[in-house]
Order: C-alpha cells, then sequence, then structure tokens
C-alpha cells in the first residue's frame, strides 16, 4: 500500500486481556516506531525499531508492552493484561532510515479498554 | 512541569485571518523542532521542519524558532476552513534525528468561512 497500514483501526476489549495491534509500514522504510496519543494529548514515544532490532524501548510504560518487527517489515505492539488506562490510540509511524526524513504516520489503532 | 508546553485552545478565527501557534521548551537539548497537522481521526502529518533558529517559509506557513527563548511559532496566513485541524509541536534532542519526539499537547484550530 501507499502509506502505513494499522490493523485493527478499533479494538475494544476487557479488562486483563491481551492485546494485539499491528503495523505495516510504508515498503523500504527500514524504521518504524511506536506512540500513544491519548485523548486530548499529544503522541507519545514508546519504542522504534531499526530493521529488526529495537533501537530505543525507553517509552514503553511498564513491561505489560512489549513490540516485535521479527523480518525487519511489520511490527506488532503487544499488552498484557490490559488497564484502563491503556485506553488510547496506538499510532505507528515509518521513514526511510533512522536519521532521516520525515515520519509517515498511520491513521492509528484506537483501543478502549472496559 | 512538562518538558513542552503547548495551549490547547480551541482557537477559531474567520477564513483569511493570520494564526499564530505557539510553544515554549524548557530544556535546551532540543535541537531540532517540527510542526504537525493532525485531521480528526487521522495520523500527524508533517508541516515544517526545522533545525537552527530563524524563520522559514512554505507556502502560507511560517515556522519560527528562537532557541534563546526556548520558543517556537508557526503563522498560516490567509487561513482556510481546510487548515481547520489539531496543530502539534514536536522536538527532538541532539544533533541526530533519530525520529524519537516530544510532542506538544496540540492546538485546535477552526477557520470559519
Amino acid at each position: 500500500g501507499a502509506g502505513v497500514s494499522q490493523t485493527p483501526s478499533n479494538k475494544v476489549t476487557e479488562k486483563g486481556k491481551y492485546v494485539e495491534l499491528r503495523c505495516d509500514p510504508i515498503s523500504g522504510h527500514t524504521a518504524l516506531y511506536w506512540y500513544r496519543q491519548s485523548l486530548g494529548q499529544g503522541p507519545e514515544f514508546l519504542i522504534y525499531f531499526q530493521g529488526t532490532g529495537a533501537a530505543d524501548d525507553s517509552g514503553l510504560p511498564n513491561d505489560r508492552f512489549f513490540a516485535v518487527r521479527p523480518e525487519g517489515s511489520v511490527s506488532t505492539l503487544k499488552i498484557q493484561r490490559t488497564e484502563r488506562g491503556d485506553s488510547a490510540v496506538y499510532l505507528c509511524a515509518s521513514r526511510t532510515s533512522e536519521n532521516t526524513g520525515e515520519l509517515f504516520f498511520g491513521e492509528g489503532s484506537r483501543l478502549t479498554v472496559l | 512541569q512538562k518538558e513542552v508546553e503547548q495551549d490547547p485552545g480551541p482557537l477559531s478565527v474567520p477564513e483569511g485571518a493570520i494564526v499564530s501557534l505557539n510553544c515554549t521548551y524548557s530544556n535546551s537539548a532540543f535541537q531540532y523542532f517540527m510542526w504537525y497537522r493532525q485531521y480528526s481521526r487521522k495520523g500527524p502529518e508533517l508541516l515544517m521542519y526545522t533545525y537552527s533558529s530563524g524563520n522559514k517559509e512554505d507556502g502560507r506557513f511560517t515556522a519560527q524558532v528562537d532557541k534563546s527563548s526556548k520558543y517556537i511559532s508557526l503563522f498560516i496566513r490567509d487561513s482556510q476552513p481546510s487548515d481547520s485541524a489539531t496543530y502539534l509541536c514536536a522536538m527532538g534532542k541532539g544533533s541526530s534525528n533519530t525520529g524519537k519526539l516530544i510532542f506538544g499537547q496540540g492546538t485546535t484550530l477552526q477557520v470559519k468561512p
């Protein structure tokens, strides 16, 4: 596709459940980013990948959050034992390489934890 | 105190007005500065990117950075209803643009026809 694709666009789950959010970056983009945007706030950095490895995961709030990018393309953000405070829009972005170019954001996955 | 402060608005202006959006920051480690536009239920899109103090112009948009005052601005001339969106400032630390950005809260702008 032409842009960053994120699925699902909406996810409603119950407290304590496990959730996976998927990001398909722009073809050829080696750097991939996850941000979280709470209602009325700007995006907050979570983690970024250069290729298959996490270059910086300092924004992950706790060990319930984990992300992978096994083949250097698609990435999955995994949230265990979801809490109501995890409700937010999870944004994925990609760009051509680690140190250059603009970030291209997807439309996000809106997570609601009941 | 947040590292980046941005007035959330909302800001409502008539079509054709000049709009001024601002952010302040507290950490002198920020070296590169961006403005993103975000339409409702969409991802942010980059409008302007600047690295040094001074002005940068692109069409109806002008970005201004004052590192000595830790203050950045975005000016929109001849505003249009299609400019109605949330505007986010974003900043990065260090000389290398890693893409790890700190965003402001965003200012919601409405341009009325």
